[in-house]
């Protein structure tokens, strides 16, 4: 399996321009996990999906920031407009459901965000 | 609120040394403890996991086990590699649903 695949690895833009970062998770895995790592703050959970459903977004930071899964294979982190204090490290993990609870997080190789 | 605390890094150590990393955790109910691992330039991985007081994880050498009476889920092994060397998240679920919550992180140095 080629584990979960994100891209791009490297994003540097200027404050205000939108940001979009992507994710497909390991095929077959229904959790779907967005987080961010800073040396402040360390390592966040921003949102979490379910079978392409949102269920908690109580992470995400403010309306600039937005999360979607149109489908199994497929998610998105947007921010607009971006600021300096965006600047982090955005990972992306997966889980599949395994007796009828969330199992092992497998988390992709991350985006390094730089935003001036 | 549920949250885990971590020892300051980073921790220098010889090849072959013995590791320790403490974790303690605060939470409600009887949640589930990890140890990821991440290697520069990577994400995490992970090491091992416990879900009931007195479990012990192990995997590749790292040991912890589930201390209810301490609220701690310690890492050790009992000689470290330079492999080892990367930052140690210890982190607890207590949903089920594998909404982590992270220690801020330790950061082992192994030198030959």
């Amino acid at each position: 399996d080629a584990g979960v695949i994100q891209s791009p690895r490297h994003e540097v833009t200027e404050m205000g321009q939108e940001v979009t970062l992507r994710c497909k998770p390991i095929s077959g895995h229904d959790y779907l996990f967005w987080y961010r790592q800073t040396m402040m703050r360390g390592l966040e959970l921003l949102i979490y999906f379910n079978n392409n459903v949102p269920i908690d977004d109580s992470g995400m930071p403010e309306d600039r920031f937005s999360a979607k899964m149109p489908n199994a294979s497929f998610s998105t982190l947007k921010i607009q407009p971006s600021e300096p204090r965006d600047s982090a490290v955005y990972f992306c993990a997966s889980s599949r459901t395994l007796a009828g609870v969330a199992d092992t997080q497998y988390f992709g190789p991350g985006t390094r965000l730089t935003v001036l | 609120g549920n949250s885990v605390t971590q020892m300051e890094g980073p921790v220098t150590l010889s090849e072959e040394a013995f590791l320790t990393i403490n974790c303690t955790y605060t939470a409600t109910g009887y949640p589930s403890l990890f140890w990821y691992v991440q290697y520069p330039g990577e994400g995490l991985q992970l090491l091992l996991k416990a879900t009931k007081a007195d479990d012990k994880g192990s995997n590749k050498g790292f040991e912890a086990t589930y201390r209810k009476e301490t609220t701690s889920f310690h890492l050790e092994k009992g000689s470290v590699q330079v492999s080892d060397s990367a930052v140690y998240f210890c982190a607890l679920d207590n949903t089920g649903f594998q909404k982590l919550v992270f220690g801020t992180g330790t950061r082992l140095l192994v030198s030959p």
